[in-house]
């Protein structure tokens, strides 16, 4: 059974520009959570998809936007990269809403 | 009104010690109180979870004591070792919600 990876590894933006991380999600699982964890600091959520929908967002922009595809992997799209966009970006997968998630190692973004 | 607050913020305990970490949270919906375990490069794994009809629950060295009227709930780590170091965080949820978390406990556990 394969875990939660998450790609890439690390990248480097600068200022305005835009980026594209992505996530597959563990075998059998249909939900994406994507989280922003700051250095030094607990995880914050994002939004969730569930069966290629948005299922629930936190209190991010719009320029935070995802995908979920038919294969239950998901896409987190960030334009107009801030300064502060600088986190690890945590992928969790699971089985509906109500099950443990399993987190993958993270995208470590830092903007220039 | 989602908040969990967590503390210490860092700890360091004794080989063969007990390590404890306190949470606390407003949300009295909250029904599902997990704890995290991070290494560094890595992302959260799960460690232990209760829920609060419960007042505690053990697995092996790690135990959760559950206090629903205070609102607190706390992991003791018991006979701590060097492994165990790593980054701490509790968190909460209500059904279908998300996870939120609590800032976060680095432990340090010295020969």
């Amino acid at each position: 059974e394969t875990g939660v990876t998450q790609s890439p590894t690390h990248l480097i933006k600068t200022r305005g520009q835009q980026v594209t991380l992505r996530c597959s999600s563990q075998s059998g699982h249909n939900t994406v959570s994507w989280y922003q964890q700051a250095l030094g600091q607990g995880p914050q959520f994002i939004f969730q998809y569930y069966r290629e929908e948005e299922n629930g967002r936190g209190n991010f922009p719009p320029r935070f936007s995802g995908l979920q595809f038919p294969n239950y992997s998901s896409e987190l799209n960030v334009n107009a990269l801030e300064l502060d966009d600088s986190a690890l970006y945590l992928c969790a997968s699971s089985f509906g809403f109500y099950n443990e998630q399993f987190f993958g190692p993270g995208t470590r973004l830092t903007v220039l | 009104q989602q908040q969990v607050k967590q503390s210490p913020q860092s700890l360091i305990v004794q080989k063969g010690g007990i390590s404890i970490i306190n949470c606390a949270y407003e949300n009295t919906a909250f029904d599902y109180f997990p704890w995290y375990q991070q290494f560094p490069g890595k992302g959260p794994a799960l460690l232990i979870a209760i829920r609060p009809d419960v007042s505690e629950k053990k697995e092996g060295r790690f135990t959760i004591s559950f206090n629903k009227s205070a609102k607190q709930f706390s992991l003791h780590i018991m006979d701590s070792q060097p492994g165990d170091s790593a980054t701490y965080f509790c968190a909460g949820k209500f059904g279908n919600e998300k996870l939120t978390f609590g800032t976060g406990t680095r432990l340090t556990i010295i020969p």
